[in-house]
Order: structure tokens, then sequence, then C-alpha cells
């Protein structure tokens, strides 16, 4: 069975900065593009980024833009999260995804991002 | 951006009877439309995409139509494990994809 599994996610001071990580097993992790969705409590889903299967495309939501940054390891089938320069507005869990077709077909169980002072 | 609104917000249904809810596109998204499923404590979980494909797995119960800038997702006939807020998705050719504030389905 496909298995994404989220970590890094922590209580952080705004300006602060954080790594999430997302190892994924039983899964042609390399042959799809990953993405990474969050949801703040109480909200519906927003996606933030996504990469290509090489990393050598990534696309970002315009409010994470120069913030946050999405890569990927495909020898170690693990996608990553770097954010910087948190704002209590990045509150949320943060959900590792695989895209099909751009449907986002598989989610991990999430990790809490909580920013705040 | 394009904007994803859903309606209604809430919706109260008898077991077997319909349910249905809508979303629409503030621009045309051909076709490029998933609705997922979110439980409590639970990541979403793909149910339709392309608009109208079943996911691998989702009961036949579950069926989605509409293309452009209007959709609906149709629950033929509401089972108690339907309970659920569900969410639509747009996926157009061009990055960020956008999703719809929910739907919450509950018994009536």
């Amino acid at each position: 069975e496909v298995q994404l599994v989220e970590s890094g996610g922590a209580l952080v001071q705004p300006g602060g900065s954080l790594r999430l990580s997302c190892a994924a097993s039983r899964l042609i992790f390399s042959g799809y593009w990953m993405s990474w969705v969050r949801q703040a409590p109480g909200r519906g889903p927003e996606w933030v980024a996504n990469i290509k299967q090489d990393g050598a495309e990534k696309h970002y939501v315009g409010s994470v833009k120069g913030r946050f940054t999405i890569s990927r390891d495909n020898a170690k089938n693990s996608l990553y999260l770097q954010m910087d320069s948190l704002r209590v507005e990045d509150t949320a869990v943060y959900y590792c995804t695989r895209e099909r077709s751009r449907a986002l077909d598989y989610w991990g169980q999430g990790t809490l991002v909580t920013v705040s002072s | 951006d394009i904007v994803m609104t859903q309606s209604p917000d809430f919706l109260a249904v008898s077991l077997g009877e319909r349910a249905t809810i809508n979303c629409k596109s503030s621009q045309s998204v051909s076709h490029n439309l998933a609705w997922y499923q979110q439980k409590p404590g639970q990541p979403p979980k793909l149910l339709i995409y392309w608009a109208s494909t079943r996911e691998f797995g989702v009961p036949d119960r579950f069926s989605g139509s509409g293309s452009g800038t209007d959709f609906t997702l149709t629950i033929s006939s509401l089972q108690a494990e339907d309970v659920a807020i569900y969410y639509c998705q747009q996926y157009t050719s061009d990055p960020p994809w956008t999703f719809g504030q929910g739907t919450k389905v509950e018994i009536k």
C-alpha cells in the first residue's frame, strides 16, 4: 500500500524557519509530481507548492513565494518543504500528496505547524 | 487565482436520499476538477477526478458531472458513512490549484 509520512512540524515563533519532510514507501515516487497542501484549523485545504518528477519545475501559491522552497530526493523517496520567514497565518496541518494527472490521489496524515509567539 | 465556490455550505439529508453539492469556478476549468471527502481527523480522500471519473474503490453511489464553470457531486443514496465535508478542487494547466470552501453533509 502507498504510504506518505510527514514529519518536522513544530511550534515556531513568527519569523522562524522549519523544514518539513515526507517519506514515501512502496510508491513509485520518482514517477510523479508531488505537492504540499495545508489546512488551517477549521478551514478548507490550500494547495501550497508542487514539484516535477526530476525537480526541474516547481510552482508555489502566491502567499508563500520567496519564503517556502519545495525539493525532493528521488534516491531517498523523500519530499521536503523549507519554510522561512514564517507568519502566524502559516499555522496549519501540512500534508504531503502525490499528484496523478494533477488530482491528489494519495495524502499523508499530516504534520502540524504552529506559528506563535 | 481561480476562485471555487461551493453550495450549499451545509446539507442535511435523510438516509437513503439523494445529496447534491454544487461547485462553481470563477473561470472555465474545462474538466480539470476533482472532488474530495474529508472525515474528522483524517486527510481528504480523492473521490472523483476529471469531473466525472470515479477513483478506484469509491462506491458507485458517488458521481460527478459538469464542465467549464459548473460542477455537481451527487450521492445517490446517502449512507451513514458518507457524513463528511466535501471539497471541490480545480487543477487547470497553471498552478495554483484551488479548493472550494467545503460542504458539510450530515444525516437529517
